[in-house]
């Protein structure tokens, strides 16, 4: 069983560049998340899904923007990196009120 | 913005000891989670807590939600090398949709 699979692992930016961190979930879940992790400060949202060809803003959505085309899949995109976007990226899905199925992570450096 | 603070953030202590972690915030939450999570994985669920003042004990974990919805604990009781990792806490709010609010994260290390 696949679960929630991140690509890429890691990624090197400069500052200016862009990219898209891809998701996809094998489940069937509804709900979708994108979090960055940064250390001392937990886990935080930055956009979510709740269902195919919909999205919306979590708590740190500047920056980023967000598409769920298929419901298996959920793209988180950087248009013009910076520095303090440096980070690890998980995705995570669900069913809605039950537990969170989440990736392995993306690392991403922003020089 | 919802907060969910976490204490202590660190904790290194010795095989055997007992230990707690709290997870406080000044919002109310449908329910309550708790992750671990290992060096370069993502968290991974240990339990959920729904109701106040709830109590659920998974082998030498025993987590608690407060009577109010908006505080829980997490106390290791002899605690083992494998305990080690980063432990998250994550509020469950409902309000139109299900958005997990996750807490500033502890990490502990148990020394063998």
């Amino acid at each position: 069983n696949a679960g929630v699979t991140q690509t890429p692992k890691f990624r090197v930016l400069k500052t200016g560049q862009s990219m898209t961190l891809l998701c996809a979930q094998d489940m069937n879940h509804e709900y979708m998340y994108w979090y960055r992790q940064d250390p001392g400060m937990g886990l935080r949202l930055i956009h979510y899904s709740v269902g195919e060809g919909t999205t919306a803003k979590g708590e740190v959505p500047d920056g980023y923007n967000v598409s769920r085309l298929k419901k298996q899949n959920f793209l988180l995109g950087l248009e013009s990196a910076a520095p303090s976007q440096t980070s690890v990226y998980f995705c995570a899905s669900s069913l809605g009120n039950e537990k969170l199925f989440f990736g392995s992570g993306t690392q991403l450096s922003v020089l | 913005t919802q907060l969910l603070e976490q204490s202590p953030q660190f904790l290194s202590i010795q095989e055997g000891e007992n230990l707690t972690v709290y997870c406080n915030s000044s919002s109310v939450f449908s329910s309550l989670q708790w992750y671990r999570q290992e060096p370069g994985e993502g968290p991974v669920l240990l339990v959920t807590v729904v109701t106040g003042g709830e109590v659920k004990k998974l082998k030498r974990l025993t987590f608690q939600f407060g009577d109010a919805r908006k505080d829980s604990s997490l106390h290791i009781t002899a605690a083992q090398p494998g305990d080690t990792g980063l432990y998250l806490c994550a509020g469950l709010t409902t309000s139109g949709t299900y958005k997990y609010i996750f807490g500033t994260g502890t990490r502990l290390k148990v020394l063998a």
